[in-house]
């Protein structure tokens, strides 16, 4: 059974950093693309990350500079570092599998609450 | 970056209806669009891939269709459960991965 289950989410005050993890079984996470997918309270969804080697790792202009995606092959597990968080960042966070037959959404965790708030 | 723009906000219907919701892009995504839909508290679930193609365990009430720019989902006979939020995504041209704000199917 396909799993994805993420953890790292919280209160956090403007300009701290958060580290998102996203622990994975049912597959390998090598072998597919892997995205963060986010949706503040309210409202609809946004494309923030995604990676699928060192050198196929693409992120939202939002947070570019900001967030690095990366992940530990050996845990299975995919790890979202924001820095620099603002208000705007507010929002649950999803680790998402892309499908490697027609490379959509198909397998989502069931999200992590970040709040960036004083 | 590619928009994609859903119509109505809010579609309200009765069980046993058919909805028919839209997903218009702002420039060609050729076939490259699904559909997700989302119940409250859950996270979204794939439903449509490429257009038309059912994923797995997806009714066959759940009806994908167009190419382009102009797409729609329908959902013939709807059933209690299929009241949520439906969303387009496009994966034609990427980064960045759009999505559609959304239409609420409510009773």
């Amino acid at each position: 059974e396909v799993q994805l289950v993420e953890s790292g989410g919280g209160l956090i005050q403007p300009g701290g950093s958060l580290r998102l993890s996203c622990v994975v079984s049912g597959f390998t996470i090598s072998n597919n693309y892997m995205s963060w997918v986010r949706q503040a309270p309210g409202k609809g969804l946004e494309w923030v990350s995604i990676f699928y080697d060192s050198s196929t790792t693409y992120y939202a202009d939002s947070v570019k500079g900001r967030f690095t995606i990366s992940r530990d092959n050996s845990k299975n597990t995919i790890y979202f570092q924001m820095n620099s968080l603002r208000a705007e960042d507010t929002a649950v966070y999803y680790c998402v599998r892309s499908s490697n037959i027609h490379y959509y959404f198909d397998s989502w965790g069931q999200g992590t609450l970040v709040t960036v708030s004083s | 970056e590619i928009v994609l723009t859903q119509s109505p906000d809010t579609l309200s219907l009765s069980p046993g209806e058919t909805a028919t919701l839209s997903c218009r892009a702002s420039q060609s995504v050729s076939g490259y669009l699904a559909w997700y839909q989302q119940k409250l508290g859950q996270a979204p679930r794939l439903l449509i891939y490429d257009t038309s193609n059912r994923a797995i365990d997806i009714p066959s009430r759940f009806r994908g269709s167009g190419f382009g720019t102009d797409f729609s989902l329908t959902i013939s006979n709807v059933e209690p459960e299929d009241f949520a939020i439906y969303f387009c995504q496009q994966r034609s041209n990427w980064p960045p991965f759009t999505f559609g704000q959304g239409t609420k199917v409510e009773i």
